[in-house]
């Protein structure tokens, strides 16, 4: 069974930095992209930030461009969302999930983690 | 950016009835089109793949259609566990993009 279970979310002050982890098992993860997907309170989904199954490349909206890193451990079947200075407007639930390729989209989510950047 | 839009934004409906949920790109997508339902506990499951293709375990009442910019999810006979919210997603322009959500609520 797929299943992917986000760790680190919290309270954090404007400014301050927060890493985000995913923990994936039931698949091969070193063949998938993944990708990280915030959802603001009471907002819609918002794509964040994609890495290549390789970690090779990756992919962000402008918004974290510079601020977000997004990495990933092979080995442990990990993903990790580096977010630095931090902003109010990145308060959001972040979920991880798998992106196929071919025809893309997001065919497995995580719970989600609530990120709330407040002093 | 393209920019998708659903509509209704709320769309009360009954047990038993067939409802359709739209979504417009600002731009041909090229059928790159998703569709995903999140539960009240911020559960997101997919639903639709590529317009039309059901993913893995979603029942056959839920089907999608459409092409060029415009696209539909329907489910032709509602059961308790369909009322949530949904979103569809094209994914054939980077960056992908969302809906802004459509509630499925009881009337």
């Amino acid at each position: 069974e797929v299943q992917l279970v986000e760790s680190g979310g919290g309270l954090v002050q404007p400014g301050r930095s927060m890493k985000l982890s995913c923990a994936a098992s039931g698949f091969t993860f070193n063949n998938y992209d993944m990708a990280w997907v915030c959802q603001a309170p009471k907002k819609g989904l918002e794509w964040v930030a994609t890495i290549s199954y390789d970690g090779s490349s990756t992919y962000y909206r402008d918004s974290v461009k510079g601020r977000f890193t997004l990495s990933r451990d092979n080995a442990k079947s990990t993903l990790y969302l580096q977010m630095d200075s931090l902003r109010s407007e990145d308060t959001a639930t972040y979920y991880c999930a798998r992106q196929v390729t071919g025809y893309p989209h997001f065919d497995y989510w995580g719970q989600g983690v609530m990120v709330t950047v407040s002093s | 950016d393209i920019q998708m839009t659903q509509s209704p934004s709320s769309l009360p409906a009954s047990l038993g009835e067939r409802v359709t949920i739209s979504c417009r790109a600002s731009q041909g997508i090229s059928n790159n089109l998703n569709w995903y339902q999140q539960k009240p506990d911020g559960t997101i499951k997919p639903l639709i793949y590529y317009t039309s293709n059901l993913q893995s375990g979603v029942p056959s009442r839920f089907s999608g259609s459409g092409s060029g910019t415009d696209y539909s999810l329907t489910i032709s006979s509602l059961e308790p566990e369909d009322f949530a919210m949904y979103y569809c997603q094209q994914d054939a322009s980077f960056p992908p993009t969302f809906g802004g959500g459509t509630k499925l609520e009881l009337k």
